[in-house]
């Protein structure tokens, strides 16, 4: 049974830092594409970045981008998501998503973790 | 950037046929997913590649994808499909984008 689990979410300070983590099992992790999607508190879904599965391709949303740094272990089965300079809009519950190819070459998500919170406030 | 237009509310009674839009510009040379997350929960995949179901998706879920507009029909739908629904694609331009959701209500 394929299973991603989040972990390191919390409360934050603006401007601080947090490294959520998203442990892996049930299926062969290096293999596959992985992607961190988050959800602001009553509003929709937002990608936020993308690894392949060897980490040597890395896309990430505007919103993020040089703030927030994807990274992976294989080895340990684990996918990571360093948040540097938090924003109050950066304020969501992350979700660890594991990527499958459409017919089109590109990313969707075929099983998600169950999310963390995190929150970032004075 | 690319834009997924979704309407933010459909209400159907039970074992009606719900149908979900996604407009955006040319999305029919794009492939379309679909998600549904109840409150509290994950989001799971119930469409992917604009019409394929995931093993365990009931035959009711179904999608198609042409033109400017795809769509999600929910057949003979059930209180338990009240939820939001999410479409999805990857644009050259913008990278990865969602719609901004859909909340069904089961009458």
């Amino acid at each position: 049974e394929v299973q991603l689990v989040e972990s390191g979410g919390g409360l934050v300070q603006p401007g601080g830092s947090l490294r959520l983590s998203c442990a892996a099992s049930g299926f062969t992790f290096s293999s596959y594409e992985m992607n961190w999607v988050r959800q602001a508190p009553g509003k929709g879904l937002e990608w936020v970045s993308y690894i392949s599965s060897s980490g040597s391709t890395i896309y990430y949303a505007d919103s993020v981008k040089g703030r927030f740094t994807i990274s992976r272990d294989n080895a340990k089965n684990s996918l990571y998501l360093q948040m540097n300079s938090l924003r109050a809009e950066d304020t969501a519950v992350y979700y660890c998503a594991r990527g499958a190819t459409g017919w089109d070459g590109y990313n969707y998500f075929d099983y998600w973790g169950q999310g963390t919170l995190v929150t970032v406030s004075s | 950037s690319y834009v997924l237009t979704q309407p933010p509310s459909v209400s159907v009674a039970p074992g009606q046929t719900a149908r979900i839009t996604c407009g955006g510009n040319n999305i029919g040379s794009k492939s379309v997913h679909w998600y549904q997350q109840k409150p509290g929960q994950a989001p799971v995949l119930v469409v992917y590649d604009d019409s394929d179901r995931p093993s365990g998706i009931p035959e009711r879920f179904s999608g198609s994808n042409s033109g400017n507009t795809a769509t999600l029909t929910i057949s003979r739908v059930e209180a338990g499909d009240e939820a939001d629904y999410y479409c999805q694609v990857w644009d050259s331009s913008s990278d990865l984008q969602f719609g901004g959701g859909t909340k069904l209500t089961v009458l």
